[in-house]
């Protein structure tokens, strides 16, 4: 079983449309990251989160740690935000990172 | 950007010859963890460091070692290189432990023929 889930998969949206992608995790965390990987690139962290609510742009993220679920939303998504979004915690008292296996997103123009 | 990067950013080496993967940081960050990346897995972490001389395995650390012994430099070494160690490697970085950022190396391809 996998302690953090991503959901969907992959997701195809047109351009301008409301998205959202949902990270589920199953142990106690002191922190939660999304981060975002374009084809053939790097990986760039986005957010960290350990309550509440997060806005960049056209990106917000949200946890609630009681239902140990986090959501990223990305508001008139353009072509360029097609990437993978990756959701990582970092459990409480462990040094490790478990990640997502990512959700791929492509935005039709 | 925490100044991390990596070294080689390609290489294609045969079977059974050891490869060693460099990663570098500037920003004197106490963590710093090596992963691999394949299609299907997500990332998967392969050792990580807490300090100079300081390593723990992952959950995949099978085939590889690694060492630290200045606080800039985490050394990922595959003894004997094997097709199943073909993979994108990730080196991070971390500050300290709580809430802090994760910085990521741009990652190497490695090729194992």
């Amino acid at each position: 079983k996998n302690e953090v889930e991503q959901s969907p998969q992959n997701l195809t949206a047109q351009e301008g449309e409301f998205i959202t992608i949902n990270c589920s995790y199953s142990v106690g965390i002191s922190a939660l990251h999304w981060l975002q990987q374009h084809p053939g690139g790097g990986i760039v962290s986005l957010f960290m989160l350990s309550s509440g609510k997060k806005k960049h742009g056209r990106l917000i993220a949200t946890i609630n740690i009681q239902e140990k679920h986090s959501s990223l939303h990305i508001t008139a998504p353009h072509p360029r935000d097609s990437a993978v979004y990756i959701c990582a915690v970092r459990p409480r008292r462990d040094d490790k990172i478990i990640f997502g296996k990512g959700t791929r997103l492509h935005i039709l123009p | 950007d925490a100044g991390i990067t990596q070294s080689p950013r390609h290489k294609v080496t045969e079977t059974g010859t050891p490869v060693t993967l460099r990663c570098h940081q500037t920003e004197n960050h106490r963590y710093m963890y090596w992963y691999r990346q394949d299609p299907g897995h997500g990332l998967r972490l392969i050792h990580y460091s807490y300090g100079v001389k300081d390593t723990d395995k992952g959950e995949v650390s099978d085939g590889y070692s690694v060492s630290r012994s200045k606080t800039e430099d985490f050394l990922l070494t595959l003894e004997s290189a094997t097709s199943s160690q073909t993979s994108v490697y990730f080196c991070a970085t971390v500050e300290r432990e709580g809430l802090y950022e994760q910085y990521f190396g741009p990652g190497t391809r490695l090729t194992v023929t």
